[in-house]
């Protein structure tokens, strides 16, 4: 089944201790991103790649990092969490920008 | 700066009527239009797009027209359904100088009454 997965789907921590989101494609697509969704903000973008070893910046990079050593994982990376990281982070791909986009299911991180 | 937007944060339906959910955009360089639909505790969902050199396009029950000139865009949808309660999120997509950008508006929620 064609899926985006990320890992995992709901997260407590606190603050300043490193976390890691997973997300993995199975669909071959060489462009993915990752989004936070905050109420009446609609989703931002937070980082995006476009191929492998390639990333670039979204609206919102500030205390991220992503890494895309492999085509099918785009891992979202918090080296040090603070409370105004807490959100519903989603994670997409397509085999374009300029493409439909499919999405994870969610991660809902509290950072305390 | 540039943003993505929506007229109407809540929509009420009868179920059976037509659905119609507005969009303005700002940016003039987008030239690709998503729409998307969010069901509770899931992740959005591709319903319907469109590209700038189009001013419609027609799916089985969903249209989206795009009018250029004032950076306008819509989805109706026919015959309106319970199942298809859920926030809505138009998206638009923007290669300026290699950055490749994709907004999204910050949703209308439908509320079809059965």
């Amino acid at each position: 089944e064609a899926q985006v997965t990320q890992n995992p789907r709901y997260l407590i921590t606190v603050t300043g201790k490193k976390l890691t989101v997973t997300c993995s494609q199975n669909m071959n697509h060489e462009y993915m991103s990752w989004y936070r969704q905050d109420p009446g903000l609609g989703l931002r973008q937070i980082y995006y790649s476009m191929n492998v070893e390639v990333t670039d910046k979204g609206d919102v990079p500030e205390g991220y990092k992503v890494s895309r050593k492999e085509k099918r994982n785009f891992p979202l990376i918090l080296e040090s969490p603070s409370p105004n990281q807490t959100s519903l982070y989603f994670c997409a791909s397509s085999f374009t920008a300029r493409d439909i986009q499919y999405f994870g299911a969610g991660t809902r991180l509290s950072v305390l | 700066g540039e943003s993505v937007g929506l007229h109407l944060p809540t929509l009420s339906v009868q179920e059976g009527d037509n659905s119609i959910i507005n969009c303005a955009y700002s940016n003039s360089a987008s030239d690709y239009f998503i729409w998307y639909k969010q069901e509770s505790g899931k992740g959005p969902q591709f319903i319907i797009d469109i590209r700038s050199n189009m001013d419609k396009r027609q799916g089985q029950r969903a249209t989206v027209l795009l009018n250029k000139t004032v950076k306008h865009l819509s989805l109706q949808i026919a015959a309106t359904q319970p199942g298809d309660s859920a926030v809505y999120f138009c998206a638009d997509f923007s290669d300026s100088g290699g950055y490749q950008k994709v907004t999204f508006g910050t949703g209308t929620k439908l509320q079809v009454i059965p």
